[in-house]
Protein backbone atom coordinates (compact mmCIF):
# COMPACT_ATOMS: atom_id res chain seq x y z
CA UNK A 1 0.00 0.00 0.00
CA UNK A 2 1.29 3.26 -1.35
CA UNK A 3 2.06 5.80 1.59
CA UNK A 4 0.34 8.39 0.53
CA UNK A 5 -2.97 7.96 -2.11
CA UNK A 6 -4.42 10.44 -3.99
CA UNK A 7 -7.39 10.13 -6.36
CA UNK A 8 -6.39 10.28 -10.10
CA UNK A 9 -9.17 13.03 -10.77
CA UNK A 10 -11.77 15.47 -9.98
CA UNK A 11 -14.12 17.59 -11.73
CA UNK A 12 -15.73 20.18 -10.80
CA UNK A 13 -17.58 22.91 -11.84
CA UNK A 14 -16.60 26.91 -12.22
CA UNK A 15 -17.39 28.45 -8.90
CA UNK A 16 -18.02 25.44 -6.70
CA UNK A 17 -15.50 24.06 -4.47
CA UNK A 18 -13.07 21.40 -4.72
CA UNK A 19 -11.96 18.89 -1.73
CA UNK A 20 -8.57 16.92 -2.25
CA UNK A 21 -7.74 14.16 -0.25
CA UNK A 22 -4.21 12.49 0.13
CA UNK A 23 -4.85 9.47 2.50
CA UNK A 24 -2.50 8.58 4.91
CA UNK A 25 -1.08 4.73 4.67
CA UNK A 26 -2.46 2.79 7.67
CA UNK A 27 -0.66 3.35 10.74
CA UNK A 28 0.66 6.78 10.03
CA UNK A 29 -1.00 9.12 11.27
CA UNK A 30 -1.70 12.20 9.43
CA UNK A 31 -1.63 14.54 12.83
CA UNK A 32 2.31 13.83 12.83
CA UNK A 33 3.17 15.45 9.64
CA UNK A 34 3.10 18.16 7.73
CA UNK A 35 1.55 17.96 4.65
CA UNK A 36 2.57 20.27 1.30
CA UNK A 37 0.30 20.66 -1.84
CA UNK A 38 1.62 21.50 -5.04
CA UNK A 39 -0.14 22.61 -8.24
CA UNK A 40 1.49 21.76 -11.44
CA UNK A 41 0.22 23.15 -15.36
CA UNK A 42 0.99 21.37 -17.62
CA UNK A 43 4.47 22.12 -18.93
CA UNK A 44 5.01 23.76 -16.35
CA UNK A 45 7.44 23.52 -12.99
CA UNK A 46 5.16 22.49 -10.05
CA UNK A 47 4.14 25.42 -7.68
CA UNK A 48 3.74 25.76 -3.41
CA UNK A 49 0.20 25.91 -2.68
CA UNK A 50 0.30 25.91 1.41
CA UNK A 51 1.21 23.29 4.30
CA UNK A 52 -0.56 21.97 7.14
CA UNK A 53 -0.39 19.97 10.03
CA UNK A 54 -2.94 21.38 12.31
CA UNK A 55 -4.06 25.39 12.76
CA UNK A 56 -1.35 26.27 14.94
CA UNK A 57 1.22 24.38 12.25
CA UNK A 58 0.31 25.67 8.51
CA UNK A 59 1.74 27.86 5.92
CA UNK A 60 0.39 29.32 2.62
CA UNK A 61 2.65 30.09 -0.25
CA UNK A 62 3.75 33.31 -1.07
CA UNK A 63 1.21 34.96 -3.54
CA UNK A 64 -0.98 31.97 -3.47
CA UNK A 65 -4.71 33.08 -2.71
CA UNK A 66 -6.83 32.83 0.80
CA UNK A 67 -9.48 30.53 -1.40
CA UNK A 68 -6.81 27.48 -0.96
CA UNK A 69 -6.79 26.23 2.42
CA UNK A 70 -5.49 23.15 3.72
CA UNK A 71 -7.23 21.05 6.68
CA UNK A 72 -6.84 17.50 8.19
CA UNK A 73 -9.87 14.55 8.31
CA UNK A 74 -8.46 12.65 11.16
CA UNK A 75 -11.31 9.57 10.86
CA UNK A 76 -10.02 8.64 7.15
CA UNK A 77 -6.68 9.49 7.98
CA UNK A 78 -6.24 12.23 5.04
CA UNK A 79 -5.05 15.64 4.34
CA UNK A 80 -6.73 17.77 2.47
CA UNK A 81 -6.68 20.66 0.28
CA UNK A 82 -9.33 22.63 0.08
CA UNK A 83 -10.25 25.24 -3.08
CA UNK A 84 -13.34 27.54 -2.90
CA UNK A 85 -14.95 29.75 -6.02
CA UNK A 86 -13.34 27.54 -8.33
CA UNK A 87 -11.84 29.52 -11.49
CA UNK A 88 -10.50 27.62 -14.93
CA UNK A 89 -7.35 28.89 -14.08
CA UNK A 90 -7.27 25.89 -11.34
CA UNK A 91 -7.18 23.29 -13.44
CA UNK A 92 -4.16 21.37 -13.05
CA UNK A 93 -2.58 18.36 -11.24
CA UNK A 94 -2.19 18.95 -7.49
CA UNK A 95 0.03 16.56 -5.31
CA UNK A 96 0.73 16.29 -1.81
CA UNK A 97 3.86 15.64 -0.41
CA UNK A 98 5.18 14.56 3.79
CA UNK A 99 8.81 13.37 4.88
CA UNK A 100 8.14 10.54 6.10
CA UNK A 101 10.95 8.38 7.37
CA UNK A 102 14.31 10.18 6.30
CA UNK A 103 12.88 10.48 2.56
CA UNK A 104 10.32 12.53 0.44
CA UNK A 105 6.65 11.38 -0.55
CA UNK A 106 5.11 12.45 -3.22
CA UNK A 107 1.52 11.37 -3.63
CA UNK A 108 0.21 9.98 -7.67
CA UNK A 109 -1.13 13.41 -8.05
CA UNK A 110 -4.90 14.59 -8.34
CA UNK A 111 -6.01 15.93 -11.78
CA UNK A 112 -8.64 18.52 -11.40
CA UNK A 113 -10.92 19.45 -14.43
CA UNK A 114 -13.16 22.81 -14.11
CA UNK A 115 -15.99 22.08 -16.60
CA UNK B 1 16.03 34.89 -6.57
CA UNK B 2 16.97 31.69 -6.05
CA UNK B 3 17.64 29.96 -9.20
CA UNK B 4 18.94 26.25 -9.63
CA UNK B 5 20.40 24.88 -13.10
CA UNK B 6 20.77 21.69 -14.21
CA UNK B 7 22.40 20.04 -16.50
CA UNK B 8 23.92 16.74 -17.65
CA UNK B 9 20.85 15.54 -19.39
CA UNK B 10 20.78 13.37 -22.78
CA UNK B 11 20.24 10.19 -24.49
CA UNK B 12 22.37 6.76 -23.00
CA UNK B 13 21.64 3.49 -23.61
CA UNK B 14 20.57 0.57 -21.21
CA UNK B 15 23.32 -0.11 -18.75
CA UNK B 16 24.94 3.02 -19.20
CA UNK B 17 25.91 6.48 -16.75
CA UNK B 18 25.04 9.23 -16.34
CA UNK B 19 26.42 12.38 -14.07
CA UNK B 20 23.73 15.12 -13.18
CA UNK B 21 24.78 18.69 -11.99
CA UNK B 22 22.69 21.64 -10.40
CA UNK B 23 24.19 24.95 -10.21
CA UNK B 24 22.70 26.81 -7.22
CA UNK B 25 22.76 30.49 -6.76
CA UNK B 26 20.69 33.25 -4.91
CA UNK B 27 20.93 31.73 -1.51
CA UNK B 28 23.34 30.44 0.57
CA UNK B 29 23.82 26.91 -0.80
CA UNK B 30 25.44 25.48 2.27
CA UNK B 31 22.54 26.20 4.55
CA UNK B 32 19.97 24.04 2.73
CA UNK B 33 19.13 20.54 2.45
CA UNK B 34 18.97 19.30 -1.24
CA UNK B 35 16.80 16.95 -3.69
CA UNK B 36 16.55 15.03 -6.87
CA UNK B 37 13.06 14.50 -7.84
CA UNK B 38 12.15 13.02 -11.72
CA UNK B 39 8.97 13.21 -13.50
CA UNK B 40 8.57 11.05 -16.53
CA UNK B 41 6.77 11.71 -19.28
CA UNK B 42 3.28 12.07 -18.51
CA UNK B 43 3.48 10.71 -15.06
CA UNK B 44 3.39 11.86 -11.28
CA UNK B 45 6.37 13.84 -9.28
CA UNK B 46 8.69 11.21 -7.77
CA UNK B 47 11.27 12.01 -4.87
CA UNK B 48 14.22 9.84 -5.48
CA UNK B 49 17.48 11.16 -3.57
CA UNK B 50 18.01 14.16 -0.67
CA UNK B 51 21.42 15.11 0.77
CA UNK B 52 21.88 16.75 4.03
CA UNK B 53 23.46 20.78 3.98
CA UNK B 54 26.60 19.80 4.97
CA UNK B 55 26.78 16.42 2.49
CA UNK B 56 26.98 14.12 5.82
CA UNK B 57 23.38 12.25 5.54
CA UNK B 58 21.95 11.19 2.21
CA UNK B 59 18.51 8.97 1.53
CA UNK B 60 17.03 7.45 -1.70
CA UNK B 61 14.25 6.24 -3.00
CA UNK B 62 14.19 2.25 -3.30
CA UNK B 63 13.88 2.61 -7.36
CA UNK B 64 17.61 3.92 -7.57
CA UNK B 65 19.40 2.60 -4.45
CA UNK B 66 22.64 1.15 -5.08
CA UNK B 67 22.33 2.75 -8.63
CA UNK B 68 22.25 6.66 -7.72
CA UNK B 69 24.49 8.50 -5.79
CA UNK B 70 24.02 12.06 -5.01
CA UNK B 71 26.45 14.39 -3.67
CA UNK B 72 27.08 18.60 -2.95
CA UNK B 73 30.17 20.62 -3.14
CA UNK B 74 29.30 23.58 -1.27
CA UNK B 75 32.45 25.55 -2.46
CA UNK B 76 31.26 25.37 -5.88
CA UNK B 77 27.70 25.58 -4.75
CA UNK B 78 26.71 22.57 -6.69
CA UNK B 79 24.52 19.51 -6.58
CA UNK B 80 25.37 16.12 -8.23
CA UNK B 81 23.07 12.75 -9.07
CA UNK B 82 25.78 10.04 -10.67
CA UNK B 83 23.80 7.53 -12.33
CA UNK B 84 24.45 4.43 -13.36
CA UNK B 85 23.18 0.70 -14.46
CA UNK B 86 19.98 2.93 -16.32
CA UNK B 87 17.27 1.45 -17.29
CA UNK B 88 14.17 2.45 -19.63
CA UNK B 89 11.85 3.24 -16.32
CA UNK B 90 14.55 5.83 -15.58
CA UNK B 91 13.92 7.60 -18.22
CA UNK B 92 12.43 11.53 -17.32
CA UNK B 93 12.71 15.18 -16.36
CA UNK B 94 15.44 15.12 -13.73
CA UNK B 95 14.87 18.06 -11.22
CA UNK B 96 17.10 19.52 -8.50
CA UNK B 97 15.21 20.73 -5.66
CA UNK B 98 16.18 23.11 -2.59
CA UNK B 99 14.40 21.78 0.32
CA UNK B 100 11.36 23.20 2.30
CA UNK B 101 11.88 25.31 5.27
CA UNK B 102 9.67 27.35 7.88
CA UNK B 103 8.53 29.62 5.22
CA UNK B 104 8.86 28.13 1.75
CA UNK B 105 8.19 25.05 0.08
CA UNK B 106 10.63 23.05 -2.58
CA UNK B 107 12.16 25.30 -4.99
CA UNK B 108 12.88 23.79 -8.39
CA UNK B 109 14.67 23.77 -11.57
CA UNK B 110 14.14 23.78 -15.08
CA UNK B 111 14.66 20.51 -15.22
CA UNK B 112 16.59 18.52 -17.20
CA UNK B 113 15.79 15.47 -19.90
CA UNK B 114 17.29 11.80 -19.41
CA UNK B 115 16.50 9.20 -22.02
CA UNK B 116 17.40 5.64 -21.65
CA UNK B 117 17.39 4.15 -24.73
CA UNK B 118 19.05 1.59 -27.25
Amino acid sequence: QPVLTQPTSLSASPGASARFTCTLRSGINVGTYRIHWYQQKPGSLPRYLLRYKSDSDNHQGSGVPSRFSGSNDAASNAGLLLISGLQSEDEADYYCAIWYSSTWVFGGGTKLTVL
Amino acid sequence: EVQLVESGGGLVQPGGSLRLSCAASGFIFNNYEMNWVRQAPGKGLEWISYISSDGNSKSYADSVKGRFTISRDNAENSLYLQMSSLRAEDTAIYYCMRDVTETTGFYWGQGTLVTVSS
